[in-house]
């Protein structure tokens, strides 16, 4: 069955810290992968999209992905968050050529001050 | 503008009551969707639509219909409200290409009493 696992539930950090969230994702066949932010109170928004080539992806502020297809994962990264980071933050998988959007539970990340 | 307006941001509504939420979008695109988010569970698809005659079920439509009334409307209604039912509501569109992300409203609180 297609899925998506995202191993942390909630995330504390202090501003400085280095960020690491995983994303795992089981689907058989081709994948675009995403993230998505939400922010306290707000919709989502789009953090980053790979879809081909460079398995490394640039999103907005400052945050990256890599996606390593032999683990199936797709792993988001910020070298050194913000308090204006805390937010939920939403890996997502779509097959490439389909339509359905898989999201995973999502990680709480709060950024202490 | 936003490119998503969903209306309203916020109701509580009875037990058996009939309510219907509102979408529209000012993207152009075809393709129009209607999520639910829950703690902890994420995103849950509820219903999509290609184009206007093309609806289709996701994976939690028990419950809720919808109707596309133009390229950039899509309602969805709840005929009986039950407090499971109880949730944050998220229309969103995309236009389908490639590696296309969502684009989301700003979501409804709908509380079921």
């Amino acid at each position: 069955a297609q899925s998506v696992s995202q191993h942390n539930h909630h995330v504390i950090l202090s501003e400085a810290a280095s960020l690491e969230l995983g994303c795992n994702y089981s689907y058989g066949g081709t994948v675009n992968l995403f993230w998505y932010v939400q922010y306290p109170g707000q919709h989502l928004q789009l953090l980053l999209k790979y879809f081909s080539g460079d398995p490394l992806v640039k999103g907005i502020k400052g945050f990256e992905a890599e996606f390593i297809k032999s683990k199936f994962s797709f792993n988001l990264r910020k070298p050194s968050v913000q308090w204006s980071d805390t937010a939920e933050y939403f890996c997502a998988v779509r097959g490439t050529g389909g339509f359905k959007t898989i999201f995973g539970a999502g990680t709480r990340l709060f950024v202490k001050a | 503008d936003a490119d998503v307006t969903q209306t309203p941001r916020n109701r509580i509504t009875k037990t058996g009551k009939r309510i219907m939420l509102e979408c529209s979008q000012t993207k152009g695109h075809d393709r129009m969707y209607w999520y639910r988010q829950d703690p902890g569970l994420g995103l849950r698809l509820i219903y999509y639509s290609f184009d206007v005659k093309d609806i289709n079920k996701g994976e939690i439509s028990d419950g809720y219909s919808v109707s596309r009334q133009a390229q950039a409307k899509f309602s969805l209604s709840l005929e009986s409200a039950i407090p499971n039912q109880t949730a944050l509501y998220f229309c969103a569109t995309n236009n389908g290409q490639g590696a296309d992300g969502y684009t989301f409203g700003s979501g409804t609180r709908l509380t079921v009493v």
